[in-house]
């Protein structure tokens, strides 16, 4: 069975610092990998997707995230974080086939302070 | 273009009540996912659909909670009677599956329920 795991519940930090969260998973066959932000009451937004190809992704806003196939991880970055990146942020994985079904990871909450 | 369509966007209730939540995906996306998202538990799939057709309704937490799609282009969720532990924000989202599994799901603003 396929897992997600985001190792960090919370992870504060200063206004212009680089940040990392972190995300691990476990599936035995391909995957997608998705990292979707959550503002203050509203649904999920696509950061950005990991189909194929070059393992750096850049995504909205900003934000990158590695494939790192051996470790089986899917970190998220941002060399520079401001005060409306304070959001909670999802992990995600979909299995290569059509379902589309996602297996998402608990969350991480960004706390970004000036 | 319009994105997905979640309707009430707050409801409060008494225990006992009859709710449905409505959704409204976007156009041209054939899958349709119901979500619940709670402190203590997170983010879960409840049901989700291909073509109008229920694929996977296991994340269903009872007899209680239904879901139906009577075309592409709506579906709602219904708990009946409502408990106050179904307090939480329901999200609905949608795909395009004409490309595999690698389209994202776009969601919803969600749906606070209230249960008193």
């Amino acid at each position: 069975a396929q897992s997600v795991t985001q190792l960090d519940s919370q992870v504060p930090v200063f206004e212009e610092a680089p940040v990392e969260l972190r995300c691990n998973y476990s599936s035995s066959v391909s995957v997608y990998l998705f990292w979707y932000v959550q503002y203050p009451n509203q649904g999920l937004q696509l950061l950005l997707k990991y189909l194929s190809g070059s393992t750096l992704v850049k995504g909205i806003n900003g934000f990158e995230a590695e494939f790192n196939k051996s470790q089986t991880s899917f970190h998220l970055r941002k060399p520079s974080v401001h005060i409306s990146d304070t959001a909670e942020y999802f992990c995600a994985v979909s299995l290569s086939g059509n379902t589309g079904k996602l297996i998402f990871g608990q969350g991480t909450t960004l706390q970004v302070k000036p | 273009d319009a994105g997905v369509i979640q309707s009430p966007r707050h409801e409060v209730t008494e225990m006992g009540q009859e709710v449905t939540l409505r959704c409204k995906p976007i156009s041209g996306h054939n899958s349709l996912f119901w979500y619940r998202q709670t402190m203590m538990r997170g983010l879960e799939l409840l049901i989700y659909f291909n073509n109008n057709v229920p694929i996977d309704d296991s994340g269903m937490p009872e007899d209680r909670f239904s879901a139906k799609m009577p075309n592409a282009s709506f579906s709602t969720l219904k708990i009946q009677p409502s408990e106050p532990r179904d307090s939480a924000v329901y999200f609905c989202a949608s795909r395009s599956n004409t490309q595999g599994g690698n389209q994202p799901q776009h969601f919803g603003d969600g749906t606070r329920l209230s249960i008193l």
